[in-house]
């Protein structure tokens, strides 16, 4: 994903907050995604932001847009071993198109 | 229920082969759609299909043709299997509308791998 860029590894510690940081390209998503992928697993809807929106919170989970920097973040709070996999930003395109960015890597230690 | 299903998980296969990979949802979704997954993860879209109907083509080898009988399933067949081939294919499905307004639910993948 050259146009949605992300840091690749996070690791945190069991208990703390984790924020994964995604940047995009599109001026006109009007959808922004957070997908989460256990290992050996397959793509799980986590969340998602209207483009009109500035934050949205979801239990532990919280996104922040900042729509002027195309910048979008995903916090998860208190976060717990079975938050440990790989978490997908993906902005909406034209078109029915779905651009992913690589994947955060998130390894929560104990 | 698995709302998105694929068949099938693992794919082992030798170089020159014809394959395929079957995709059923039961979401009464409109728009079916093929990704590949990279060994980097990087994930990139293949195909999208809406009511049956081919919508979304990217740069992929003829070698790849998907196939639709019906909105319900989406098929991917590979001919002439390269080493390149390896990786996870993802298929996915939504309501039908622009994916700008539309959110897509994944299957579990098919691993492929080609020896």
């Amino acid at each position: 994903g050259e146009d949605v860029e992300q840091s690749l590894f996070l690791s945190v510690r069991e208990g703390d907050s984790s924020v994964i940081n995604c940047t995009y390209t599109d001026s006109s998503s009007t959808y922004l995604y957070w997908y989460k992928q256990e290992p050996g697993a397959g793509l799980q809807l986590l969340t998602y932001i209207f483009s009109n929106m500035d934050m949205k919170q979801d239990q532990r989970l919280t996104v922040l847009l900042n729509k002027k920097d195309k910048h979008l973040s995903l916090r998860i709070a208190d976060t717990q071993t079975g938050d440990s996999a790989i978490y997908f930003c993906a902005e909406s395109r034209d078109d029915y198109k779905l651009s992913f960015g690589a994947g955060t890597t998130v390894t929560v230690r104990a | 229920d698995t709302a998105v299903s694929q068949t099938p998980k693992y794919l082992v296969t030798q170089m020159g082969n014809d394959k395929s990979i079957k995709c059923e949802q039961n979401l009464g979704h409109d728009t079916m759609y093929w990704y590949k997954q990279d060994s980097k993860k990087f994930l990139k879209i293949m195909f999208s299909y809406n009511n049956k109907e081919l919508i979304i083509n990217e740069t992929v080898p003829n070698r790849f043709s998907p196939k639709s009988p019906d909105k319900a399933h989406l098929n991917l067949h590979i001919n002439s299997l390269e080493l390149g081939d390896s990786a996870v294919y993802f298929c996915a499905s939504s309501q039908g509308g622009t994916a700008s307004t539309d959110t897509q639910y994944f299957g579990p993948g098919t691993r492929l791998t080609v020896l």
